[in-house]
């Protein structure tokens, strides 16, 4: 049964660094085909794609946010790590991870998502 | 990249049919058949309904199809009911590794 979950703060300052982890179970990060993204969601609004982490540690970002994240991976503890530096109150959203087969670019499972709250 | 372009809503009666439309370039949705559908129920996560433009994953309703036609994917949900109900999201395939892949602005389905 394939499971990942999110954990991490659900407040930030503004400026500060957010790190998110996501720990996986049912897969491993070592499986080909099969890669971690993170997407987010602010209130209300649309889902919006932000990193993944493929199976050969390769990474790729959103344009947009290249600049302000950085995706890692614990294969032995089946965790990966989001972090995003500078935050701001735009950034309040609910983070999800979730498992993608990169031979398709399908995500097939999805954490439960993780609110995460930009204010002073 | 820019988000793919979806209708905000569209609304249908329980039975009836609806189409939902996903517009990109010739640089994502046009060149590849790797796009995807995902469904999301207020305060849930999405959850996937197609892949590859026409795949239904186990679990699906037949009731759910997709295609694809130059730069655009479509949904198309037939015989409503009201569980249907929900946003709904396209996602497709850059082109490129990085970025990887671009979400549709999503689409929030009244049924009525």
């Amino acid at each position: 049964q394939v499971t990942l979950k999110e954990s991490g703060p659900v407040l930030v300052k503004p400026t500060e660094t957010l790190t998110l982890t996501c720990t996986v179970s049912g897969f491993s990060l070592r499986t080909a085909r099969m890669g971690v993204s993170w997407i987010r969601q602010p209130p209300g609004t649309a889902l919006e794609w932000l990193a993944h982490i493929f199976s050969t540690d390769e990474k790729s970002y959103s344009t947009s946010l290249r600049s302000r994240l950085t995706v890692s991976k614990d294969t032995s503890r089946g965790q990966v790590v989001l972090s995003m530096t500078d935050m701001d109150h735009v950034d309040t959203a609910t983070y999800y991870c979730a498992r993608m087969d990169t031979a398709t670019l399908t995500v097939d499972f999805w954490g439960q998502g993780t609110l995460v709250t930009v204010s002073s | 990249q820019s988000a793919l372009t979806q209708p905000a809503s569209v609304s249908g009666s329980p039975g009836q049919s609806i189409t939902i439309s996903c517009t990109g370039s010739s640089s994502d949705v046009g060149s590849y058949n790797l796009v995807s559908w995902y469904q999301q129920h207020p305060g849930k996560a999405p959850q996937l309904i197609i892949y590859e433009v026409t795949k239904r994953p186990s679990g699906v309703s037949y009731r759910f199809s997709g295609s694809k036609s130059g730069d655009t994917a479509s949904l198309t949900i037939s015989g409503l009911q009201t569980e249907d109900e929900a946003d709904y999201y396209c996602c497709s395939y850059t082109g490129s590794r990085s970025p990887l892949v671009v979400f549709g602005g999503g689409t929030k389905l009244t049924v009525l």
